[in-house]
């Protein structure tokens, strides 16, 4: 069964470094999210992305949050300028585009800043 | 999108129906119910999705009632593998519209 992967599975990082996760989507989706899920709390959507171009963010995608499907197969989300409070799983989703679709969730990215 | 209530925590013994209620009752016309569950940290995992008509897939049974301000995911035999948090989210059928998860209700599923 196809699936969404994710590297690395764990980051470590120091603040102010710039960090990029990768998502390798379901190869015939058309719609891909990022989310983040601090630990303890509830997972929250950053941004979808359709077309090459950002389709929705919410206000946690700042300018420090950018998206980018470089080739046919992979999906990045970079942030800029680590702080501490970035320390969360993120999650890469996708889904086929026909309406009413389901989302598929990769297996997430353990940030920790330091 | 509307708002969903869900109980923070239920127990199931193994091999028993779990039985998961959502209140969903501002719902609109066009808005989707979907079920998904985490399992400890890992990403979340679709489950089934319904409009108004109840749905059977090989993981769970969605139940809408008639009026569709509530439903039901049915784990018909649930295993100590289904324990995790389930998560009931109705969203208008937008592909670029995100999943909004919200706390969701902690199965327990005991031997």
């Amino acid at each position: 069964e196809p699936e969404v992967t994710q590297t690395p599975s764990h980051q470590v990082t120091q603040m102010g470094q710039e960090v990029i996760l990768r998502c390798v989507p379901i190869s015939n989706h058309l719609y891909f999210y990022w989310y983040r899920q601090i630990l303890g709390q509830k997972v929250e959507f950053l941004v979808s992305f359709y077309n090459n171009e950002i389709s929705e963010k919410s206000e946690i995608f700042d300018d420090q949050f950018s998206v980018e499907r470089p080739d046919g197969s992979n999906f990045t989300l970079k942030i800029r300028s680590t702080k501490l409070e970035d320390s969360a799983m993120y999650f890469c989703a996708s889904s086929s585009g026909t309406s009413a679709a389901s989302q598929y969730f990769g297996p997430g990215t353990r940030l920790l800043v330091l | 999108d509307a708002k969903t209530t869900q109980p923070p925590s239920m127990d199931c013994a193994e091999g028993r129906a779990a039985n998961l209620p959502c209140n969903h009752s501002t719902i609109s016309g066009n808005e989707y119910v979907y079920w998904y569950r985490q399992i400890h940290s890992q990403g979340p995992q679709y489950i089934i999705h319904g409009l108004k008509n109840n749905e059977t897939n090989e993981m769970a049974s969605l139940i809408i009632t008639e009026d569709r301000k509530s439903s039901t995911l049915i784990l018909p035999h649930a295993t100590l593998r289904d324990t995790a948090v389930y998560y009931c989210i109705v969203r208008l059928p937008y592909n670029n519209n995100d999943m909004r998860f919200g706390a969701g209700t902690r199965l327990t599923v005991k031997p």
